[in-house]
């Protein structure tokens, strides 16, 4: 079945630092790859999407490209700040399925 | 826009209450999902509707029972919880494309059972 695995966190940055959280998956086919964020006590919220191979995801300075071959979308932001601060989720989902496959969460503290 | 909102978004029950909770989009959305989200943890899928059809229901307890009364409505009635019912319950939305859709969060309710 399909199933995504990402980093084990906690993250601890200092401001302005270089982020990378790893997430691969595995699927029969040819699924959309999301990376959704939760700030405390709030739901998840969309932050970007690819739905193809190739395909680069990008909002409010973070990217993920859709890597096929590797089978991985990892999350990359250059200069992290502290409002970015949250567990950072990745998900798939794909043709004839409802659900959404969600990795474990990787929790992102950064510091001034 | 691309707003889901839930209600409440705080709640305490006893175990011999009665509650429910709503969901509310007016996105045009044909699926509308409830998530139950335990702390560090991932959301875990409860129930899918499509086209105000229940279409899966993950083996959860009968103690919860929801009910879609149209396309942009999704509620949740709660009776005789147990306290490790205590979670965040998130609700989503998404269209309906045979798969691969993107889904929408609401915040959530954050549910404590005494």
């Amino acid at each position: 079945g399909n199933s995504v695995t990402q980093m084990e966190g906690p993250v601890t940055l200092s401001e302005e630092a270089f982020l990378t959280i790893n997430c691969t998956y595995t699927a029969t086919g040819y699924p959309s790859l999301f990376w959704y964020v939760q700030y405390p006590g709030e739901g998840l919220q969309l932050l970007l999407k690819a739905t193809k191979a190739d395909d680069k995801g990008s909002n409010k300075g973070f990217e993920a490209t859709y890597r096929k071959e590797t089978t991985s979308f990892h999350l990359e932001k250059g200069s992290v700040q502290v409002s970015d601060s949250a567990v950072y989720f990745c998900a798939l989902s794909d043709l004839g399925n409802n659900d959404m496959r969600f990795g474990a969460g990787t929790r992102l503290t950064v510091k001034p | 826009d691309t707003e889901v909102t839930q209600t409440p978004k705080h709640l305490v029950m006893g175990m011999t209450n009665k509650k429910s909770l709503k969901c509310e989009q007016h996105m045009g959305h044909r699926a509308m999902y409830w998530y139950k989200q335990k702390a560090k943890k991932p959301p875990e899928l409860m129930f899918v509707y499509s086209y105000e059809k229940l279409s899966i229901n993950e083996s959860v307890p009968s103690r919860f029972s929801p009910e879609c009364p149209n396309s942009s409505l999704l509620n949740l009635h709660l009776h005789a919880l147990q306290p490790e019912d205590s979670a965040l319950y998130l609700c989503a939305s998404s269209q309906l494309q045979g798969g691969k859709e993107t889904q929408y969060f609401g915040p959530g309710t954050r549910l404590l059972v005494l």
